[in-house]
């Protein structure tokens, strides 16, 4: 089986960077993905890592440890527009779909 | 290029009853996923269609069935609806759905069963 967690509730401060963590266990992992869901509307793709270290865009960069079984995403320069429930979701071996975590509600506030 | 589009985009049912759910993919996308999302559970996954055949399952009754059309389209169907099948249910799609193709997920239906 597979085991994603998340914290459930981060707050950040506007202009200020924040980490949101992903730990997982799977076996066969293949990859991770971080969407970005705003309030009533679609998840959005943000990143897939499937090799170790840090990939950036923009404001936003994804980290991959694979041995560790971790991930975070890194937000710099946070906008109000970033609050926003972020959830990662891990690809594996022989698996079509990517199994989600129950996602990280990011409050930024003035 | 035009996105996931779903129908209705929001639905009003009574428990018993049953509710049919459109999804039209990407065009090109040929795999078609379906999801429920609940404040409780997150996004849990309901099946996954390709080239017109159900290619993955999850853990839900036989209540939930889906099918996809040659075009890709695919509908999910929830017979006898009970009142903890509210939720928010989002489709996604890919170009062929391995386990590193992208998802791009479509607006959902907020389905509300009273």
């Amino acid at each position: 089986g597979q085991n994603i967690d998340q914290p459930t509730e981060m707050t950040a401060t506007e202009g200020a960077i924040v980490q949101i963590n992903c730990t997982y266990q799977t076996s066969g992992f293949n990859g991770l993905f971080w969407y970005q869901q705003h309030a009533g509307e679609a998840p959005t793709f943000l990143s897939y890592n499937v090799l170790d270290g840090l990939e950036e865009k923009g404001r936003f960069s994804s980290f991959l440890s694979r041995s560790k079984g971790y991930s975070y995403l890194l937000l710099k320069e946070l906008q109000m527009k970033d609050s926003a429930s972020y959830l990662c979701a891990v690809s594996r071996g022989g698996s079509y779909i990517p199994t989600f975590g129950r996602g990280t509600s990011l409050i930024v506030h003035p | 290029k035009a996105g996931v589009t779903q129908t209705p985009r929001y639905l009003i049912k009574t428990r018993g009853q049953q509710v049919t759910l459109s999804c039209s993919p990407i065009s090109g996308h040929r795999s078609v996923s379906w999801y429920q999302q609940t404040p409780g559970q997150g996004l849990q996954f309901l099946f996954e269609y390709f080239s017109e055949t159900q290619r993955n399952k999850g853990n839900f009754p036989g209540r939930f069935s889906g099918r996809q059309f040659s075009n890709s389209r695919s509908e999910m169907n929830v017979s006898t609806l009970e009142l903890g099948d509210s939720a928010l249910y989002l489709c996604a799609s890919s170009l062929i759905g391995g386990n590193t193709d992208t998802q791009y997920f479509g607006p959902g239906t907020r389905l509300t069963v009273l």
